[in-house]
């Protein structure tokens, strides 16, 4: 257990629909970070949140959006879905910038849109 | 910007012989260097890391990686490989100064035979 939680594991929705993906990062990390994960893509970049604010954004669609709360988990939230859309998210978290120790990654949301 | 070129998609390699997996980075400044594994369905974990000092890092399972200033590269390698090893792996770059997220390769599936 990385201390990282996202829930839920797997998701199977519809075009069309919203979900909401949620991560717990690890006691004490004060910044979260969103990646996608396909097998086209690699592993993109999504958002990063540092205790609450919007620090750093990557490949993010004006559909997706997240937050990060006063508890320091943070929601990904993905509307208007499309096939397309169908990837492994991870959510990952480091204390400060994470400059000298890396990430630390929960084990991912697994997207179906169909 | 900064990036990773991960040049292999896939290595095979037979349990006991050696191994490596190739990575070679573009960062303005001083890099800081991951690497990652992921095995099916699990997140990625942490394997080593290059920030300064010994050009060679040993990391966990018996990896270890040679940093390489002159030829911006990062290569991992086993002595002799398990067929657990089998996975993908993950390179990760930084630069050490000033704010930037991780960026990450695509990932090389690394398969070793019995």
């Amino acid at each position: 257990d990385s201390g990282v939680t996202q829930t839920p594991k797997h998701l199977i929705t519809a075009t069309g629909q919203r979900v909401t993906l949620r991560c717990s990062p690890r006691s004490g990390d004060l910044s979260v970070y969103w990646y996608q994960q396909s097998l086209d893509q690699g592993l993109q970049f999504l958002i990063q949140y540092y205790n609450g604010e919007e620090r750093a954004k990557g490949n993010i669609l004006e559909r997706f959006s997240a937050q990060q709360f006063p508890d320091l988990h943070s929601e990904l939230n993905l509307s208007s879905l499309e096939l397309g859309d169908s990837a492994l998210y991870f959510c990952a978290s480091s204390d400060g910038q994470g400059r000298r120790q890396g990430y630390t990654f929960g084990s991912g949301t697994r997207l179906t849109v169909v | 910007a900064q990036s990773v070129a991960q040049p292999e998609d896939q290595v095979n390699v037979a349990e006991g012989n050696p191994l490596t997996v190739k990575c070679t980075y573009s960062v303005s400044g001083n890099p800081y260097l991951f690497w990652y594994v992921q095995y099916p369905n699990r997140g990625l974990q942490f394997l080593l890391k290059y920030i300064t000092g010994d050009n060679l890092v040993k990391g966990s399972y018996g990896f270890e990686a040679e940093f390489n200033k002159s030829q911006t590269s990062f290569h991992l390698k086993k002595p002799s490989a398990l067929v657990s090893d089998s996975a993908l792996y993950f390179c990760a770059v930084r630069r050490d100064q000033g704010y930037s997220t991780l960026t990450f390769g695509k990932g090389t599936m690394l398969l070793v035979s019995p």
